[in-house]
């Protein structure tokens, strides 16, 4: 099985902060790399797909990088409406796993 | 407008059977990878599987094979997930969610839209 690693698993930033979650594969994954968001009480959304791109309707303060085994989702500016958790998912080989997840607070 | 319309929660004793379903509408059920996301009590979301309503070709995520059956009745529009013998340890929220897919960038294993989820609990 795939693996795959979180780090923090919680954080809290200071609005306008630039807030960085960092996901790791046990093996490589090539690109095949999703970032979900889950606000409390809430369904998860998709943000991000094949690593880096951008969900439709997700606001570009939002980008992912990475390849291989090591990915990271950035909040350029973070903002009180994303304060939620959120949770990295390789879809490798037509199997999925996800992140333990890292929860997002306001400081 | 795609859907996916979950049925209610349910609370049953350990050791009883359940199934649960997902009807999608707005799009070409048969035509689209169906997944199942299990959310235990203040948890993170694990990969339970997915399967492709045209063939009811299935996948299982390793920690969840054997644990529950997956299918699908394209003739109505819905998917289910089913437990022969309900644990305690299945108390959980349970979401059912569409792969994503636009034009050549299509997947399986990733998703789109998500129910709203059911919630299962299982208590003597």
């Amino acid at each position: 099985d795939i693996q795959m690693t979180q780090s923090p698993s919680s954080l809290s930033a200071s609005i306008g902060d630039r807030v960085t979650i960092t996901c790791r594969a046990s093996q490589g994954i090539y690109h095949y790399l999703a970032w979900y968001q889950q606000k409390p009480g809430k369904v998860p959304k998709l943000l991000i797909y094949a690593a880096s791109a951008l969900h439709s309707g997700v606001p570009s303060r939002f980008s992912g990088s990475g390849s291989g085994t090591d990915f990271t989702l950035t909040i350029s500016s973070l903002q009180p409406e994303d304060v939620a958790s959120y949770y990295c998912q390789t879809y490798n080989r037509g199997l999925g796993t996800f992140g333990q997840g890292t929860k997002v607070e306001i400081k | 407008e795609v859907q996916l319309v979950q049925s209610g929660a349910v609370v049953k004793k350990p050791g009883e059977s359940l199934k649960i379903s997902c009807k999608g509408s707005g799009y070409s059920f048969p035509d689209y990878w169906i997944g199942w996301v299990r959310q235990m009590p203040g948890k993170g979301l694990e990969w339970m599987g997915i399967i492709y309503p045209s063939d009811a070709d299935t996948t299982y995520s390793p920690s969840f094979q054997g644990q529950v059956t997956i299918s699908a009745d394209k003739s109505i529009n819905v998917t289910y997930l089913q437990w022969s013998s309900l644990k305690a340890s299945d108390t959980a929220m349970y979401y059912c969610a569409r792969q994503y897919c636009h034009g050549a960038n299509c997947n399986p294993a990733m998703f789109e839209y998500w129910g709203p989820g059911t919630q299962i609990t299982v208590s003597s």
